[in-house]
């Protein structure tokens, strides 16, 4: 069974460029998160989607950051304009239910710069 | 909001010594919590997890932890550490963020380095 993948592996932009993240989740999973790493920070919650919902994107950063999982399948992440400080690492995780309990499978992340 | 604090952001051990992670939790009710391993250029992968069944929790590679209610603590061991460990982890805390949601609350992470 396939993991999580994402795509690309980095990026390399500069500041007020678009860059778009993707994520395919894991095969029959209905939930999917995306979580960022700000160097030297936590990982950091960004949002929750049910299929195609959001059913919660209350750690997204600002209106820059756009999220979108259409048919309920994969996922992107658009950053526009990127700034500085969005540079990080984006993670996608998803899960077959969400319940406390529910183990997230992460996938390698997405390795952005913004000069 | 829960929060978790990993003590030390690195640990060095020998080959073969004990490896001692340290993870303290903060929440208000009985928390579910989560180790996480990331290898180099790889994804997190759950090492064990916490959900109340029992305090000893054993994991994936020979890791194990123990939640302790009255310490606030849910630290990671591994009897015997191997060159293969090197790695970051992450202790992390499930809680529910209303609206039928929930996250996972990292803390900052531990790199373990392995001495040969």
């Amino acid at each position: 069974e396939a993991g999580v993948t994402q795509f690309p592996s980095h990026s390399v932009i500069e500041k007020g460029q678009t860059v778009t993240l993707r994520c395919d989740p894991i095969s029959g999973h209905d939930n999917l998160y995306w979580y960022r790493r700000v160097m030297g920070k936590e990982i950091k919650f960004l949002l929750h989607f049910v299929k195609e919902s959001k059913q919660d994107e209350s750690g997204m950063p600002n209106n820059r950051f756009l999220a979108e999982r259409t048919g309920g399948t994969y996922s992107t992440l658009k950053v526009q304009p990127a700034e500085l400080e969005d540079s990080g690492v984006y993670f996608c995780a998803s899960s077959q239910g969400a319940t406390l309990l529910e183990t997230q499978y992460f996938g390698p992340g997405t390795r952005l710069l913004v000069l | 909001a829960q929060s978790v604090t990993q003590l030390g952001s690195h640990v060095s051990v020998s080959e073969g010594a004990l490896v001692l992670l340290r993870c303290n939790y903060s929440s208000s009710v009985p928390p579910y919590l989560f180790w996480y391993v990331q290898y180099p250029n790889q994804g997190l992968q759950l090492l064990l997890k916490y959900t109340s069944a029992a305090t000893l929790v054993k994991g994936i590679n020979g890791f194990e932890a123990e939640f302790k209610k009255s310490e606030t603590s849910f630290h990671l061991t591994k009897p015997s550490a191997h060159m293969s460990d090197a790695a970051e982890y992450f202790c992390a805390v499930s809680e529910a963020s209303g609206a039928g949601s929930y996250q996972l609350t990292f803390g900052k992470g531990t790199k373990l380095s392995v001495i040969p």
